[in-house]
């Protein structure tokens, strides 16, 4: 499978816990985001890297969220100090943006995490 | 505030019937529109890109386009129970560097038979 991946597909968690997930994207593509996903909505943007580099980051993202991405490949989302609001499903993608190209890359989703805080 | 609207539904059509689903946006800068599919409890796939006013088709799917009336539309013919789904409307931000994408609520598709 050539897909998006993400690990773990489910996480519970006690309040207060600090929670990691895993993104691997699809091999060649150079731009990887992070969305997350609750009940009736669609999904909202947290964050995006295009290689190594973290170009944005949206006003969701509080300083409880950290996202990396070392070597330009998989990423991982950290959320410290979780709260019952972080119950969510958190998303990946991963596009292939050529350079000076349009803005037109298509986003690719992996399965997504879903976290529950109790 | 970039806002993209779609009509919630629930929407209810018989088996072979056609499926309209509807999105406009607030960007009048956007420049890419997508549609996804998103089966209860799975993640968002992609059915249909457009980023040219008009029509443009994939097997049972059309996309179309009218970025004067900030509008896109997916039409599904023939319409099969394995279509019953929320379809995602999302549209990209102004701007050639940025790519963050904006998703609307959704709308609850049901296709009986």
């Amino acid at each position: 499978d050539t897909g998006v991946s993400q690990n773990p597909r489910h996480k519970i968690t006690k309040r207060g816990q600090n929670v990691t997930f895993r993104c691997d994207p699809i091999s060649e593509h150079n731009r990887l985001y992070w969305y997350r996903q609750t009940l009736g909505q669609g999904p909202e943007f947290l964050t995006y890297f295009q290689n190594e580099a973290q170009l944005e980051k949206s006003r969701l993202l509080s300083d409880r969220f950290s996202a990396e991405r070392p070597k330009g490949s998989f990423s991982t989302l950290e959320i410290q100090r979780t709260e019952q609001g972080d119950s969510a499903m958190y998303l990946c993608a991963s596009s292939k943006r050529l350079a000076g190209g349009p803005s037109t890359d298509t986003q690719y989703f992996g399965p997504g995490t879903r976290l529950t805080v109790l | 505030q970039k806002e993209v609207e779609q009509n919630s539904g629930p929407l209810s059509v018989p088996e072979g019937a056609i499926a309209s689903l509807n999105c406009t946006y607030s960007d009048r800068g956007s420049q890419s529109f997508f549609w996804y599919r998103q089966y209860s409890g799975k993640s968002p796939e992609l059915i249909m890109s457009i980023y040219s006013n008009g029509d443009k088709e994939d097997g049972r799917f059309t996309a179309q386009l009218n970025k004067a009336s900030q509008y896109v539309s997916l039409l599904i013919r023939d319409s099969q129970p394995s279509d019953s789904a929320t379809y995602l409307c999302a549209v990209n931000e102004r701007g050639s560097t940025l790519g963050r994408l904006y998703f609307g609520r959704g709308t609850q598709l049901t296709v009986w038979p």
